[in-house]
């Protein structure tokens, strides 16, 4: 099967950097992405790793090991707008498996 | 492009009633999947399909039937609705390729059963 573990909740001050750490166990790995979600509102796709590394879009990077199954998600210069969850997701054997979501506070 | 569009955007049902959620995707996309959302829980997988005539379970698939009878389409049927079944769904779809899966989400449709 498939299970992911991220931290529940971040908080951060406007300006500064984040980080959101995401391991998993899963069979059949493709790739490790991440999704962002503001309440009441769908899921954004943010990044896809599928080779260790570090992955650059932005303001956002990601970064995966896979020899140690785990990732993660870097937030630089924070903003307001950035408040919102955050979700890891694995991709294996054409399913991709959420974890439960980690909410970030941003500071003013 | 509308992308994934989803009806409705809000359902009540009363328990034991049976309803389809509706998901159309314009993006020839080959795979479709469904979550449900619960507070606290991120996104599980119901069901999932990686074309037309083919699906398969995801995480959590009783309670629910799927068909995929053309690509852009791909239902989500409550057989006998219960109020553990109260959550909010989205449908997804998505180019499977070796370089990305991106998948591009629905707004979403808000089921309460009572």
């Amino acid at each position: 099967g498939q299970s992911l573990e991220q931290p529940s909740e971040v908080t951060a001050v406007e300006g500064a950097i984040v980080q959101i750490n995401c391991t998993y166990q899963t069979s059949g790995f493709y790739g490790l992405s991440w999704y962002q979600q503001h309440d009441g509102g769908a899921p954004t796709f943010l990044s896809y790793n599928a080779l260790d590394g570090l992955e650059e879009t932005g303001r956002f990077s990601s970064f995966l090991s896979r020899s140690d199954s785990y990732g993660y998600l870097l937030l630089q210069e924070l903003q307001m707008k950035d408040s919102a969850s955050y979700f890891c997701a694995v991709t294996g054997g054409f399913k991709t498996i959420f974890g439960a979501g980690t909410r970030l506070f941003v500071k003013a | 492009n509308a992308g994934v569009t989803q009806t409705p955007k809000f359902q009540v049902l009363k328990t034991g009633q049976s309803m389809t959620l509706q998901c159309a995707q314009d993006m020839n996309h080959e795979y479709m999947s469904w979550y449900r959302q619960d507070p606290g829980m991120g996104l599980r997988l119901i069901h999932y399909s990686v074309g037309a005539g083919i699906t398969d379970q995801g995480e959590v698939p009783n309670g629910y039937n799927v068909s995929r009878s053309t690509t852009e389409d791909f239902p989500l049927r409550l057989l006998s609705a219960a109020p553990s079944q109260t959550s909010v769904y989205f449908c997804a779809s998505s180019y499977q390729g070796v370089d990305s899966y991106e998948q591009y989400f629905g707004p979403g449709t808000r089921l309460t059963v009572t």
